[in-house]
Order: C-alpha cells, then sequence, then structure tokens
C-alpha cells in the first residue's frame, strides 16, 4: 500500500534553516501536505502542494516537490524556538481534505 | 467561532468494556475523520464519513466503528476495548472539495 516515510529527528540552532523531509510512494497522489503538531495539541495545516507544482513559498516556508523521486521538503528560514514541534508530512490523492497518510512525523528541536 | 471539540480528552478504561469517544464540529463540514496517533506510525485512518448515514473503513478499522447521523457528529465506538487501542485519537473535519482539514485537540484512551 501508499507509506510515506520521514526521519524522525532534526535538531537546529536558532536562526539557521531548517529543511525536514519526506518521501512517498504513491504516484497519484494529488495533494502533498505538511502538519504542525505542537505539544498536547491537533494538527494544524502549514501548508500544501499540488502535485503538478515543483515548488511553493509562503513567508518562511518554502516546499519543494520533486515527483520523479517522489520526495517532499519543507524549509523554514529563520528557524525559531517557537517552530520546535511534530512535523508531518502527509498524502492524498482526492480533494476532500482530510483522507490522508501521514509520515511518522519529525520531531524539531531548535536550540537558541 | 467555529471549531472542532473532542470529548473527553483523556479516559481510562478497562480491556473489554465498550467505549465511546464524541466529536463535535460546528462548520457544518460534510466530511469527517477519524484517527489514532502512536509512536512511529504517524497518524492512520481509522473510519471516516463524507456526509450523514456515510461511513466507510480506514487503513485499521477492526475493532472500531463509527455512525453519522446528523453534520455535526461522528463518535467513535470501540466495541469491546482492547489494550492495543490505548493510543491518541484524533478527530478531523473539512468541506467537500477543500484541501484543509481541521483536526480536534484530541483523546488520549488508556486499556488497563
Amino acid at each position: 500500500g501508499e507509506d510515506v516515510e520521514q526521519s524522525l529527528f532534526l535538531s537546529v540552532r536558532e536562526g539557521d534553516s531548517s529543511v525536514i523531509n519526506c518521501t512517498y510512494t504513491d504516484s497519484s497522489s494529488t495533494y502533498l501536505y505538511w502538519y504542525k503538531q505542537e505539544p498536547g495539541a491537533g494538527l494544524q495545516l502549514l501548508t500544501y502542494i499540488f502535485s503538478n507544482m515543483d515548488m511553493k513559498q509562503d513567508q518562511r516556508l518554502t516546499v519543494l516537490l520533486n515527483k520523479k523521486d517522489k520526495h517532499l521538503s519543507l524549509r523554514i528560514a529563520d528557524t525559531q524556538t517557537g517552530d520546535s514541534a511534530i512535523y508531518f508530512c502527509a498524502e492524498s490523492n482526492d480533494n476532500q481534505g482530510g483522507k490522508l497518510i501521514f509520515g511518522q512525523g519529525t520531531e524539531l528541536s531548535v536550540k537558541p | 467561532d467555529a471549531e472542532i471539540t473532542q470529548s473527553p480528552r483523556h479516559k481510562i478504561t478497562e480491556t473489554g468494556r465498550q467505549v465511546t469517544l464524541a466529536c463535535h464540529q460546528t462548520w457544518n463540514h460534510n466530511n469527517m475523520f477519524w484517527y489514532r496517533q502512536d509512536l512511529g506510525h504517524g497518524l492512520r485512518l481509522i473510519h471516516y464519513s463524507y456526509g450523514v448515514q456515510d461511513t466507510n473503513k480506514g487503513e485499521v478499522s477492526d475493532g472500531y466503528s463509527v455512525s453519522r447521523s446528523n453534520t455535526e457528529d461522528l463518535p467513535l465506538t470501540l466495541e469491546s476495548a482492547a489494550s492495543s487501542q490505548t493510543s491518541v485519537y484524533f478527530c478531523a473535519s473539512s468541506e467537500s472539495g477543500d484541501t484543509e482539514a481541521f483536526f480536534g485537540q484530541g483523546t488520549r484512551l488508556t486499556v488497563v
């Protein structure tokens, strides 16, 4: 079946850039998402990219999609301590929003 | 403000008992979803609904059931709780054709 893989941990210094990587197997993925989960909270949509795009930028966030390699990345510029959270990559092959296949999540730790 | 709420936030139950977790959203969204979150697995889809009287099985539906008698609510029932169902459960909703899903705060269920 479909699978989404992420590395589990990433540690960066405040002010540096963070890059979180994700690979997926479903070639029919239509939408690819990045969600953020803060401790004790639900998931919050950060950004998403449609599969016919290769890049999307939204303020400090840059999403890169390599459809040939089925690789998605999230770059956070000027990472702040408030960015410390778990980041989930997810994919969907329809436009119904919540029917998602998630990666395991990457725990981002930002050190001052 | 419109929102999605889950109750209870924490529950401890005994093996073999029936348990129902509530999910209520006030956006009038057609789509509702239940996920479970476990270390190393990310979030996995249990059941979902695209409207009143519609329910569908997700990836890990065994031992769970849902019913959708109105737009606002999708209760999740564990027919006979097992220790393997100890997890954090998230409910989400989205509008048809919309890419963004909104997640509740989660219910931490412990089966002893």
